[in-house]
């Protein structure tokens, strides 16, 4: 079985434009998660949909936006892009029962100059 | 505020090392806690740890929760170089509307050296 998949691998954007990302979860898993990954940090939470629902929301601006479709794959949009979202942006799929462990795509790494 | 410390930070050993990665947690709600392996990009699945007291194993590496005191530990035995990674931990929490995001630390750079 195919495990996540994130597109594009890699993408260069310039300050002020706008990006989406896209995450296909493991077959069956009907939640998905998205993390920001800075340089050496952990990643950080930014959101979790399940059944096409946000179930939760970390701590970012609302320039960052997802959406989840009914086949389960998700999209993560961010607004007027800044320098300081450059970073590796992971999605993570997990069945959705709370307590689930989650497993994660490849990411995509996101250069904003 | 929820806070997860991991250390060391870095951490560079020989192979054949057994070599000992910390995490502490001070977390509202805490219902689980668990250890991913990031080698590359994507973090890969090493344990969940629910109980205390309670040592998952999976081959060449265990791991610990401490309930009371609010830590775990990760061992790694017999370390080969295929281990280098970062090591990073996760406490889970339980959320009112049902959110499983995962709170991690900065994780733990170990270079095994041949």
């Amino acid at each position: 079985d195919a495990g996540v998949t994130q597109s594009p691998t890699h993408l260069i954007k310039t300050r002020g434009q706008h990006v989406t990302l896209r995450c296909s979860p493991i077959s069956g898993h009907k939640s998905v998660s998205w993390y920001q990954q800075v340089l050496g940090q952990g990643p950080q939470f930014i959101f979790q949909y399940y059944e096409k629902e946000e179930r939760g929301r970390g701590n970012f601006p609302d320039r960052f936006s997802a959406r989840q479709f009914p086949n389960y794959s998700s999209e993560l949009n961010v607004n007027a892009l800044l320098l300081g979202d450059s970073a590796l942006y992971l999605c993570a799929s997990s069945w959705g029962g709370l307590g689930e462990t989650q497993y994660f795509g490849p990411g995509t790494r996101l250069l904003v100059l | 505020e929820d806070k997860v410390v991991q250390s060391p930070l870095s951490l560079v050993v020989h192979e054949g090392d057994t070599v000992t990665l910390n995490c502490s947690y001070e977390v509202t709600n805490f219902r689980s806690l668990l250890w991913y392996k990031q080698e590359k990009k994507a973090p890969t699945f090493l344990f969940m740890l629910t109980s205390s007291g309670i040592e998952k194993k999976s081959g060449r590496l265990s791991s610990i929760l401490d309930k009371k005191e609010l830590f775990s530990i990760l061992n790694i035995t017999a370390t080969q170089t295929g281990d280098s990674a970062v090591y990073l931990c996760a406490p889970k929490m339980y959320s009112g509307g049902g959110a499983d995001g995962l709170t991690f630390g900065k994780g733990t750079h170990l270079i095994i050296q041949p």
